[in-house]
């Protein structure tokens, strides 16, 4: 079956844009979260929704926000964008909720930004 | 933002040999996940562990929860040139939820054939 789709993979933006990035989770799967991995700081979650319902939510500031629709799919949007956000931005995908084996948490290949 | 502790930052072995790495944290955890993760790809679940004490296996990989729930250890035995990539260990920040998980920095592994 398909895996988690994120799209763009590559994008170039300057300081004091906005950017939107899509993701695509796995057939039936209900949650999706995003995190933002850096060489520095490694992975960071930023978000998690489930059922278009934001569950959870990372320590970043206002400019990152995100939505989940109907079917699933989730967009994070940045607004005014700083040069520290350059990052590779990940998307998970898992059934559903729960700390319990068989919900296992399944990974996109990423949306790398730079911004310049 | 928080982190799990990892160590070593990276390792530079010959193929065959085998390779050990491990995370602890001052914080008591009930599940503990190894990720892999190669260049230009999203990291991919290795091995997950949900109970103090275990011990599993995926082919040569091996990972133990540890008793304390403070850490956990991953070995690869007779590593091969498909082993390099940089290994992650994670854990859910709040028990009962698994999708908001902290990790480590990572060990990055390169094998020399």
């Amino acid at each position: 079956k398909a895996g988690v789709t994120q799209t763009p993979r590559y994008l170039i933006k300057t300081r004091g844009q906005q950017v939107t990035l899509s993701c695509s989770p796995i057939s039936g799967h209900r949650s999706v979260s995003w995190y933002q991995q850096t060489p520095g700081q490694g992975l960071q979650f930023l978000f998690e929704y489930f059922s278009e319902t934001q569950r959870n939510k990372g320590n970043f500031p206002g400019r990152f926000s995100g939505r989940q629709f109907s079917n699933s799919r989730s967009e994070m949007n940045v607004s005014t964008l700083e040069l520290g956000d350059s990052a590779l931005y990940l998307c998970a995908s898992s059934r559903e909720g729960g700390d319990r084996p068989g919900n296992t948490i399944y990974f996109g290949e990423g949306s790398w930004l730079t911004v310049v | 933002g928080q982190q799990l502790n990892q160590s070593p930052q990276s390792m530079f072995i010959q193929e065959g040999e085998d390779v050990s790495m491990n995370c602890t944290s001052s914080s008591i955890f009930n599940t503990w996940l190894w990720y892999k993760q190669e260049p230009g790809e999203g990291p991919v679940l290795l091995i997950a562990l949900y109970k103090a004490g275990e011990l599993t296996s995926n082919g040569r990989l091996t990972a133990q929860f540890g008793i304390t729930r403070k850490d956990s250890f991953l070995n690869i035995s007779a590593s091969i040139p498909s082993d390099v990539g940089i290994y992650f260990c994670a854990a859910p920040l709040n028990a009962g939820n698994n999708r908001k998980l902290i990790w480590g920095l990572g060990t990055s592994l390169a094998v020399n054939p």
